[in-house]
């Protein structure tokens, strides 16, 4: 079976752009999850998102904000980009309460 | 408020050996407790966790953790280490609604030949 997969791979943007980042759950999995990983420091966790409905929110401004699909897909947006929002974004997802399982991750870096 | 400290930055020790990586944690209820491990450029890898029952918890890879309520730690252990483990290890908890993870901030592994 597939693992998390998560898209872009890779992205660049300047400051003040918008950025979306996507991630699809391992199949059977309905909670996704979102981190920001910043070098060198552990991820920091964003939303969690279980039957299209927010469970879980970190502390982030509302420049952040996700949702998920009836497929259990999940988008990551953030508005009005600043560079310290240059970072790895982790998706996760699991299976209701349970241990989650890691994307590869989208390195957002913003000029 | 919930913090998972991992109070190592870089760890060194010869292939071989033995390594511990220390973890302290502060919840007010039970924990969900894990430990992650990231290599370079790559997401993070479940080796084991502890929900409740017996203390001592087995992963993969031959590490194994033990969590100690007095002493609010999990820390990860391996008996012997081998060069393919130098990589990024995280210690992580999750409230008990599963709702919010808190990750550490990380402990450097290099493994000396």
């Amino acid at each position: 079976d597939a693992g998390v997969t998560q898209s872009p791979t890779h992205l660049i943007k300047t400051r003040g752009q918008q950025v979306t980042l996507r991630c699809s759950p391992i199949s059977g999995h309905k909670s996704v999850s979102w981190y920001q990983q910043v070098l060198g420091q552990g991820p920091q966790f964003i939303f969690q998102y279980y039957e299209k409905e927010e469970r879980g929110r970190g502390n982030f401004p509302d420049r952040f904000s996700a949702r998920q699909f009836p497929n259990y897909s999940s988008e990551l947006n953030v508005n009005a980009l600043l560079l310290g929002d240059s970072a790895l974004y982790l998706c996760a997802s699991s299976f209701g309460v349970s241990e989650q399982y890691f994307g590869p991750g989208t390195r957002l870096t913003v000029t | 408020a919930q913090s998972v400290t991992q109070p190592d930055i870089h760890i060194t020790v010869s292939e071989g050996a033995s390594l511990e990586l220390r973890c302290n944690y502060s919840y007010g209820a039970t924990p969900y407790l894990f430990w992650y491990v990231q290599s370079p450029g790559q997401g993070l890898q479940l080796l084991l966790k502890y929900f409740s029952g017996d203390t001592l918890v087995q992963g993969i890879k031959g590490f194994e953790a033990e969590f100690k309520r007095s002493q609010s730690s999990f820390n990860l252990r391996k008996p012997s280490v081998h060069w393919s483990d130098a990589a990024e290890y995280f210690c992580a908890v999750g409230e008990n609604n599963f709702n919010k993870f808190y990750f550490g901030s990380g402990t450097k592994l290099n493994v000396k030949p």
